[in-house]
């Protein structure tokens, strides 16, 4: 079977702390890649990383992180120094060859 | 700029109607799915279709069938609306099968009273 969990159904926040939003993904494939997306109030999905199933390599895009590791089956994603404008909901996605399969999504409220 | 359009943002329709969804593309992608999102369970693919004319059954296709006699259009149809299927449905795209990331329509939210 294939299928994404986010068991974080709402984060909440003040301006400033970090926050981990966690991804655990299940597939038999070998070969599959990995997203996020971010859904921000006005509703329209924005793509924020993509990974694939041999690169298990950090990365860093300014405030934001991502930990890949197969061991655990887990894609995490990582805020530091969250803001407002970070509020949104954020979605896990997972691609085999042929589908794009998404998590329930994490709620993200940050406040000043 | 690249563009996924969804028809309309708002839709109400009475239960029993035939019910249009278009979604149209403009960046020659191959590939293009239906979602319908609902509080607590994230997005749930109805259907996909990875070529003209083709079209795959997603997790929730009950209820629903689709069309794509174009590259750039695919369809979704709910041949008699009921009310559980009051909804946000969301279109996609992707260029490369499972390869590159999707681009998403506004969303239409449909309403079936």
């Amino acid at each position: 079977a294939q299928k994404v969990t986010q068991a974080q159904t709402e984060i909440s926040v003040v301006e400033k702390e970090d926050v981990t939003l966690d991804c655990v993904y299940e597939t038999r494939d070998t070969t599959y890649y990995l997203f996020w997306y971010k859904q921000p109030p006005s509703g329209e999905l924005v793509f924020l990383i993509r990974r694939n199933s041999f690169d298990e390599q950090n990365e860093i895009s300014g405030r934001y992180s991502w930990n890949f590791q197969k061991s655990t089956s887990s894609f995490n994603f990582t805020i530091t120094a969250s803001q407002v404008v970070d509020s949104a909901v954020y979605f896990c996605a997972l691609s085999p060859p042929d589908k794009l399969i998404f998590g329930t999504g994490t709620r993200l409220q940050v406040f000043p | 700029d690249v563009k996924v359009t969804q028809s309309s943002r708002y839709l109400v329709k009475r239960t029993g109607e035939k019910v249009f969804l278009e979604c149209v593309q403009d960046m020659d992608h191959e590939n293009m799915f239906w979602y319908r999102q609902d509080p607590g369970l994230g997005l749930r693919l109805i259907y996909f279709s990875y070529d003209v004319k083709m079209k795959e059954k997603g997790d929730i296709p009950e209820g629903y069938s689709v069309s794509r006699e174009k590259k750039e259009r695919f369809s979704l149809i709910l041949e008699s609306a009921s009310t559980n299927q009051t909804s946000m449905y969301l279109c996609a795209s992707t260029l490369e099968q499972g390869r590159t990331e999707a681009f998403f329509g506004q969303g239409t939210r449909l309403t079936v009273v």
